[in-house]
């Protein structure tokens, strides 16, 4: 079965940068999406298709997908983007969707 | 706007049976795909089952397949999981979910925690 690949934990200042990798073979044939959870609460859509922001979405967020690494890219990070983040795609050859196992992402 | 509420989850012993309900409002139910999503206490979140708006196609996890049944009534907006035999790792937040295959997640309820446990 496919399988994603996230880093556990990603750790960022404010106002700087995170990236959130997202592995998987051959990825960059796939779309993939992209969710934010935070604590007792339901995950929110933060990035489909690869790249398009749904609305309400700020611009911060962005994301890319080619070969093997997709990647989710929020910029001028701020406290309340603290989460956990999971990628997503749709498997084909078995009509499963697939969750990458999430990233937990600090702001320092 | 779209809303998603769950229903019927509880405690219930290894080897027991629990049936989920969904109640769909805001948009038109019978047009989408519909998802159930969970989460296990601290851990990430696993797809379970997909069905199709008619209900021509259904997918479901390995880890559920045989066990669970997925089903809906468009004519009452509402989708369904039957789960027997249950089992201790089935412990978890069971969300409903609107997306299809290959089509995103846009919308989630806020899940209803099912707890297998003797």
């Amino acid at each position: 079965s496919y399988v994603l690949t996230q880093p556990p934990s990603v750790s960022v200042a404010p106002g700087k940068t995170a990236i959130i990798t997202c592995g998987g073979n051959n990825v960059g044939s796939k779309s993939v999406h992209w969710y934010q959870q935070k604590p007792g609460q339901a995950p929110v859509l933060v990035i489909s298709y690869n790249s398009d922001r749904p609305s309400g979405i700020p611009a911060r967020f962005s994301g890319s997908n080619s070969g093997n690494t997709a990647t989710l890219t929020i910029s001028r990070v701020e406290a309340g983007d603290e989460a956990d983040y999971y990628c997503q795609v749709w498997d084909n050859s078995s009509d499963h969707w697939v969750f990458g196992g999430g990233t937990k992402v600090t702001v320092l | 706007e779209v809303q998603l509420m769950e229903s019927g989850g509880g405690l219930v012993k290894p080897g027991g049976s629990l049936r989920l309900s969904c109640a769909a409002s805001g948009f038109t139910f019978s047009s989408y795909s519909m998802n159930w999503v969970r989460q296990a206490p601290g851990k990430g979140l696993e797809w379970v089952s997909s069905i199709t708006s008619t209900s021509n196609y259904i997918y479901y996890a390995d880890p559920v397949k045989g066990r669970f049944t997925i089903s809906r009534d468009n004519a009452k907006n509402s989708l369904f999981l039957q789960m027997n035999s249950l089992r201790a790792e089935d412990t978890a937040v069971y969300f409903c979910a609107r997306g299809g295959n290959a089509v995103p997640i846009d919308y989630w309820g806020l899940g209803t925690l099912v707890t297998v446990s003797s």
